[in-house]
Order: structure tokens, then sequence, then C-alpha cells
């Protein structure tokens, strides 16, 4: 079975510009998640999506976050304009049902903003 | 929010020594979670926690889901050198809210 795809693996802007993540979850898992995961700290969850709709979004930065998963499969999130306080790793995840939290992560894409 | 007290921060053990760490909240958690992540690559997936007073294992880990729902424990017995990384803790709550812990960064000398 394959795992969670993510990509770019790496990516390297100027503050002020924009980026954009792509996630390819697990087949058949419905529950979509996005971290950010900034260097020496746990993950945190930006946005949780239950098939296309938004679950949780609580702690995404919207002015300058966004994400969306059309057809409740792949999923992109979004930067414009980068900080330099961006720069982290955005790990994508998936799970198989809903409520059972278990999760299966992607590489991540780790993001330098300068 | 919720905030998860991981603990220790960092270990560095002799390789056959038994590992134990944990994980402490204020807040009550309807999941528990532990995860080991290594350098460059994602969180993966040890041992899931659902109930209180749960006690799971995996191989060489294993994990315990508190009694009063706001902590969680893991041990690994017998480490070997390919133990090494960072353990993470992760709560869920029963409306969806999931937070993860800070991380105890595991070194095993052989």
């Amino acid at each position: 079975e394959a795992g969670v795809a993510q990509s770019p693996r790496y990516k390297i802007i100027e503050k002020r510009q924009s980026v954009a993540f792509w996630c390819n979850p697990i087949s058949g898992h419905a529950t979509l998640y996005w971290y950010q995961q900034i260097l020496g700290q746990g993950p945190k969850l930006l946005i949780q999506f239950q098939n296309n709709g938004v679950v949780d979004d609580s702690q995404l930065p919207k002015d300058r976050f966004s994400a969306e998963r059309l057809k409740g499969v792949d999923s992109t999130l979004k930067i414009q304009p980068a900080k330099l306080e961006d720069s982290a790793v955005y790990l994508c995840a998936s799970s198989p049902l809903r409520g059972t939290y278990e999760q299966y992560f992607g590489p991540g894409t780790r993001l330098t903003v300068t | 929010g919720q905030q998860l007290n991981q603990s220790p921060q960092s270990m560095f053990i002799q390789e056959g020594e038994d590992v134990s760490m944990n994980c402490t909240s204020s807040s009550i958690f309807n999941t528990w979670l532990w995860y080991k992540q290594e350098p460059g690559e994602g969180p993966v997936l040890l041992i899931a926690l659902y109930k209180a007073g749960e006690l799971t294992s995996n191989g060489r880990l294993t994990a315990q889901f508190g009694i009063t729902r706001k902590d969680s424990f893991l041990n690994i017995s017998a480490s070997i050198p390919s133990d090494v990384g960072i353990y993470f803790c992760e709560g869920g709550t029963s409306y969806g809210k999931l937070t993860f812990g800070q991380g105890t960064i595991l070194t095993v000398h052989p």
C-alpha cells in the first residue's frame, strides 16, 4: 500500500512570496490533516478535513494560509505572503476512520523563508 | 487550548537499558497516541490508546493510558541502537482537538 505522498520535499522562498504544498493521502482515507512542525517542536495541527469538508481549522492563520481538498482526495496548502516565521516542515497525514486519530504521515515539505 | 508536557526532553542511555517517558496535561483526553520520528521523515504511529487504564504493547514498547485521562506513559524495554529518534505523544479530545507534546529525544549508546 502506497503511503502519504507530499511534494515538493524542499522549498526555499523569499519573504512575501507565495508557496503551495501538495498532499496525496493513502487511498480510501477520508480524513486528512496538515501540520506545521517548527524545528525542535512537536507538530501543530493547522487544519483537518473529513472528505472535502473542514472539521477543524482553528489554528490556521487564515490571513495568509489557505487549504483545500477538492473531491475529497488530494489537498493543497498555500501560504501567501510568506513570513520568516513560516520556516518549518509542513506535514500531511491521513486517517482511515473518523474519530480514531491514528494518523499516517507523509515525509513532509521543508520550507525555508529568507 | 490544551497543552501537553512531555518529559524528559532528552535521554542518553546505554544499549540494553529500559526507557520510560511520559506525557501530562491539565486537560482530559479520550485518545492517546505515541509516535516516533526520525530525521527527514514524518512521525510513525507506534501505539494508540482509547480507554483509561488501558495498557498496550507493541513488541518491546508498552504504553499506558493514565487512569485520570490526563496522562500517558511509554516504556521501551532492552533498548537497541535503532530506537534512536524523537518520541511524541498526541492527545485527542472527544470533540476532535489534537495536540502533540514537545517530544523526547532518545539517544542509545552501543
